[in-house]
This record gives structure tokens, sequence and C-alpha cells, in this order.
């Protein structure tokens, strides 16, 4: 079936460092795909909505500037956490959709655990 | 605004014994759909279950049982003679009825579960 690749999956690096997630759709085209984040022990909350081609559309109290949203093709999004600090350490993880009238679910990757120094 | 609640923070239950977890929802949508999603300690999210409002037929999938009653806007998911690969936090989530579901999701806070060998 459908799968949705993310990577890395595991990220420990220094405060002030920016870091860049990748979500690939791997056997569909994901005209949309969708960014969480997860505190320990916490829900999942949605930061932004990402459409192949055109910018995307965040969640209220979600920094544009400080989470960077490309989604350059239909198979890969990315989201890049500038200058992070250790209140940005969570676990993100992306779900992508097909395009037109899809009846498939939407798939999630497996996830990158940040942790900020 | 959508919102789901899941009372039950925590659930632990002695291998074999069927367990149910809650999950109540609301929302202004008359079409809209509800998901299961299963995360284990490794993070990734399995999806489980997703039925459209339409639907209130309750299923059965081999031991895990959903039982939809849009009376009381409840979705709850029944396991039945659990099992410890069966430990793990489970979430229920709603979306909206446009593109069956396919679109952003608003996720409860998750009901973390322990199986007792």
């Amino acid at each position: 079936g459908a799968v949705v690749s993310q990577h890395p999956s595991r990220v420990i690096c220094k405060s002030g460092t920016s870091v860049k997630i990748e979500c690939r759709s791997l056997d569909f085209q994901a005209t949309t795909m969708f960014w969480y984040r997860q505190f320990p022990k916490k829900s999942l909350m949605l930061m932004a909505t990402s459409n192949e081609g055109s910018k995307a559309t965040y969640e209220q109290g979600v920094e544009k500037d400080k989470f960077l949203i490309n989604h350059a093709s239909l198979t890969l999004s990315t989201l890049t956490v500038t200058s992070a600090h250790p209140e940005d350490s969570s676990f993100y993880i992306c779900s992508a959709k097909g395009g037109g009238y899809s009846n498939q679910p939407q798939h999630f990757g497996d996830g990158t655990r940040l942790s900020i120094l | 605004a959508q919102k789901v609640t899941q009372a039950q923070t925590e659930i632990s239950v002695v291998e074999k014994e069927d367990v149910t977890l809650d999950c109540v929802y609301e929302t202004r949508d008359t079409t809209y759909y509800l998901f299961w999603y299963k995360q284990p300690p490794s993070g990734e999210l399995v999806f489980l279950i997703r039925r459209n409002s339409f639907d209130e037929q309750n299923e059965i999938s081999g031991r895990y049982s959903w039982n939809f009653q849009k009376s009381t806007s409840s979705f709850n998911f029944t396991i039945t003679a659990s099992q410890v690969v069966d430990s793990a936090v489970y979430f229920c989530a709603l979306s909206g009825g446009a593109n069956f579901g396919n679109e952003k999701l608003t996720f409860g806070t998750g009901t973390r579960l322990t199986i007792i060998p």
C-alpha cells in the first residue's frame, strides 16, 4: 500500500541550529501534506497544511518564520525548524493525501524525534 | 469548532481481558469522519479504522470492534481478549467530510493502554 517516508527519524543538535525534516510519499502523488507536532505524552497538534506549489497554511499560534514549510513537488514536503531552541524539542509527524477525490485515507510518516540541547 | 474527548488518560488491564476505549466528539459538520489510530512506543501512527457519519453500523475486525453512536456523539473502541502487543497509546480523531475525511485531523488527547501479562 501507500507509504510515507519521513527523514530523519531522530535528530539531536545544539541550540541555534536549523533542522530540516523531509516527508516523502513513495508511491503516490501527495497534493497535500499535513505537519503535526506532539509533545511528550500529549496529543498531536496540527501545525500547518502544505499544498504542492503554494504557500502553507499555518494554524493559529504557529510561527511561520520559525517553521518553514516547502512543498516543491508532488512527493516531497519539508519542514525546517529555524534556529531551534530546547522548547522546539518535540516529535514531528507528517501525513500525506493523494490528489483528486481520493477514497484512500491519509497516510502518516513514522515521525521525527527532535531534541535540541 | 471540532473537538475530540478521550476521558480515559490511562487504562491498565490484565492480559486476555476485554477493554473499551471511549471517544466523544463535537462537530458542526453534517458530514464527517472518525478515526482511530494506534501509537506504539516507537512513535509511528498506525491507522485502525475510518468511519463516516452516515454509517452507524458497528464494525468488527478480529479482536477489534467499534461502536458508533451518533445520538451520543461517541465512537468507542473495544479490544477483546487483550494481548501485551496491544499496549500503546490510542488516539481517536475527527475530520470534516470533504474528500472522504482526508483533511486535517483533530485528535483527542489519547488513551495510554497497558496490558499486564
